[in-house]
Parts: C-alpha cells; sequence; structure tokens
C-alpha cells in the first residue's frame, strides 16, 4: 500500500522568504509527526497531531514555524521568514494509534535549503 | 528530560566479523525502536521492541531490550556490505504525544 507521501523532495528558498512543506500520511493513521533532520542537531520532534486533539508543539524551535492538519489527514508544515539555520530534512511520520508498538513509519523527506 | 546516548558513533567493519552497537536511555520507557537509514533516504524501520528481554531477529542483525538498565543493544552478526548505514535507536516519550527521541546514530561502514 502507499506510504507517507512529502512534497516537495526538494526546497531552495531565499533567506526571509516563507515555505510550506506537505505531509500525506498513511490512509487511516490517525497521528501524524514532524521532525527535523540537522548535521548539528540530529533528528528532533516538532510536532504531533493526534485526531482532533489540540496538537503537541513542544518541538517548535520558533514562533516561525507552524502546522495544521487538515481533515485529519494532509498536513502542512509552514515557515516563515526562513532562516539559514532553518535547512535540514523535515521528516513526517504517521502512526496508526491504539497499536501496541505506535510504531511510527516515515516519509521520504523534505529537503529545504534557505541561502 | 529523556536523553538517548548511541556509541559507538561511527563503526567501521570488515566483512565477517561481529559488533554490537548500544543504545542507552535515562528515563523509563516501555518501547524502543531501530531505524535505519541509508544516504539520501529516509528512515526505515527495524525492530520494535516493547517489553523486558524482548529479543528480534531478522537476518544478520539481532535487536534485545533490558527496561532495567535502560539499554538496548543491536548485534551485528557476520557483516556484509550491504549493511553499511546509519542505525539510530529512538525511545517513545509515552504519557502524551509519544514522540520519539532520537540517538545521533551509529554510521557503520563495512569494508569488503
Amino acid at each position: 500500500g502507499a506510504g507517507v507521501s512529502q512534497s516537495p523532495s526538494n526546497k531552495v528558498t531565499e533567506k526571509g522568504k516563507d515555505v510550506e512543506l506537505r505531509c500525506d500520511p498513511i490512509s487511516g493513521h490517525t497521528a501524524l509527526y514532524w521532525y527535523r533532520q540537522s548535521l548539528g542537531q540530529g533528528l528532533e520532534f516538532l510536532i504531533y497531531f493526534q485526531g482532533n486533539s489540540a496538537p503537541d508543539k513542544s518541538g517548535l524551535p520558533s514562533d516561525r514555524f507552524s502546522a495544521e492538519r487538515t481533515g485529519g489527514s494532509v498536513s502542512t508544515l509552514t515557515i516563515q521568514r526562513t532562516q539559514q539555520e532553518d535547512s535540514a530534512v523535515y521528516l513526517c511520520a504517521s502512526s496508526p494509534w491504539g497499536g501496541a508498538s505506535y510504531e511510527q513509519y516515515f516519509g521520504p523527506g523534505t529537503r529545504l535549503t534557505v541561502t | 528530560e529523556l536523553k538517548v546516548e548511541q556509541n559507538p558513533l561511527f563503526l567501521s567493519m570488515q566483512e565477517g566479523k561481529n559488533y554490537t552497537i548500544y543504545c542507552n536511555y535515562s528515563t523509563t520507557s516501555d518501547r524502543l525502536y531501530w531505524y535505519r537509514q541509508d544516504p539520501g533516504k529516509s528512515l526505515e524501520s527495524l525492530f520494535v521492541l516493547l517489553s523486558n528481554g524482548a529479543v528480534k531477529q531478522e537476518g544478520r542483525l539481532m535487536a534485545s531490550l533490558d527496561t532495567k538498565a535502560r539499554l538496548s543493544t543491536l548485534h551485528i552478526t557476520a557483516a556484509v556490505h550491504d549493511l553499511s548505514a546509519t542505525y539510530f535507536c529512538a525511545v517513545d516519550s509515552q504519557g502524551g504525544s509519544e514522540k520519539l527521541v532520537f540517538g545521533k546514530g551509529t554510521k557503520l561502514t563495512v569494508n569488503p
């Protein structure tokens, strides 16, 4: 079956511009996560959505970062006024929730480069 | 705050040799995951360990979990070049979002 998909796969933007990254989770998965992977910081949690509950935003590094999830499915991560330190690979994962393992399935990622 | 430490961070080994990667974590958790990442690729799930004493094996890789010691190991038997990748352990933070806290990864290079 289809896995987690993300778009675009690569994004180059100028410092100060806004970007939107998209994630399509596995159908039926109610939990959705965003992580960031960078050389300096490794893999970091950003934000989590579960059903209709309020998202856990505890990992967002600044108020320039926001995310929404529409209709319990597709999610968009928005970074406003991008900075060079935002350059990283942004990974989305989804989970069926409620299962014994809570296993998270990762998408291919979006590589963001801020010039 | 949950912390996850992996060692070694870099591992170069010869084909046919055995080695173990260690993953320590700082607070109680009953769920530990091992992922593999090839260069430029996303994370591929290898093992999910759910209870103390859990052991899982797939091919030349075997993972175990000791929740009392807060330690997981990933053992490589008779390494082959195709195992070259970066291996991450991750611990489930539980109690809410179940977000994963990752170790820094172990970059494994298997030389012919």
